[in-house]
């Protein structure tokens, strides 16, 4: 079945480089959430999104991290200048429904290790 | 303090045992999940619970929310078992999950 995908699975960058980090949801899918997950420690969230609309970005780290979901489907988390510490791994979930009290079905992740 | 604190951080148990993890919470939420994630870090959504208790197979969830506090139990535990349990609230107003650190399940044969 389509489930949430997320690419690349896994990535190397060397410190100062930029890094794109891509989500497809499941088709038809509202809600689109961005986590962050350190090694040994449980998800924190970074953003929000539904459809297109960034509702909630309160959890980017930095001003380095960026998101966008520009036609309200694939989404894209980009980091610039990517420092040692943003080393995790990058939990997409995706939701049907724009209320709070849905289930959320997570992808893969990708892990980011920064040299 | 984290708003979402686990217990036991870690867990061993023998294959068939009943376990129990357990979840606190400290703010007001309107619902609770709880999450399974295997090495390699595929997360599934196990129970979403805003009251009382829900059952699926050999896993029960159940939720006090005078006291803020969930438990995980897994009845006829079995090696497959094995894997991170996340407990996760979404606050009362807004649509993201806080997560606590997972509990690591290790059932041995």
């Amino acid at each position: 079945g389509a489930g949430v995908s997320q690419s690349p699975r896994y990535k190397v960058a060397k410190r100062g480089q930029d890094v794109a980090l891509r989500c497809d949801p499941i088709s038809g899918h509202v809600s689109l959430f961005w986590y962050q997950q350190a090694l040994g420690q449980g998800p924190e969230f970074l953003t929000y999104f539904q459809n297109e609309a960034q509702l909630d970005k309160s959890g980017l780290p930095s001003d380095r991290f960026f998101a966008e979901r520009p036609e309200g489907s694939v989404s894209t988390l980009k980091i610039q200048r990517t420092q040692q510490e943003d080393s995790a791994v990058y939990l997409c979930a995706s939701s049907p429904w724009g209320t709070a009290l849905r289930e959320q079905f997570f992808g893969p992740g990708t892990r980011l290790t920064v040299l | 303090k984290n708003e979402v604190e686990q217990s036991p951080q870690n867990l061993t148990a023998q294959e068939g045992e009943f376990i129990t993890i357990n979840c606190s919470y400290s703010v007001g939420i309107s619902a609770l999940h709880w999450l399974q994630q295997h090495p390699g870090g595929g997360i599934v959504s196990l129970f979403m619970l805003s009251s009382g208790k829900k059952k699926h197979g050999r896993l029960i969830a159940t939720i006090n929310i005078q006291e803020k506090h969930s438990s995980l139990h897994i009845t006829a535990s079995h090696p497959r078992d094995s894997a991170v349990y996340i407990c996760a609230v979404r606050r009362e107003y807004g649509n993201k999950l806080v997560f606590g650190a997972g509990t690591i399940l290790r059932v041995k044969s």
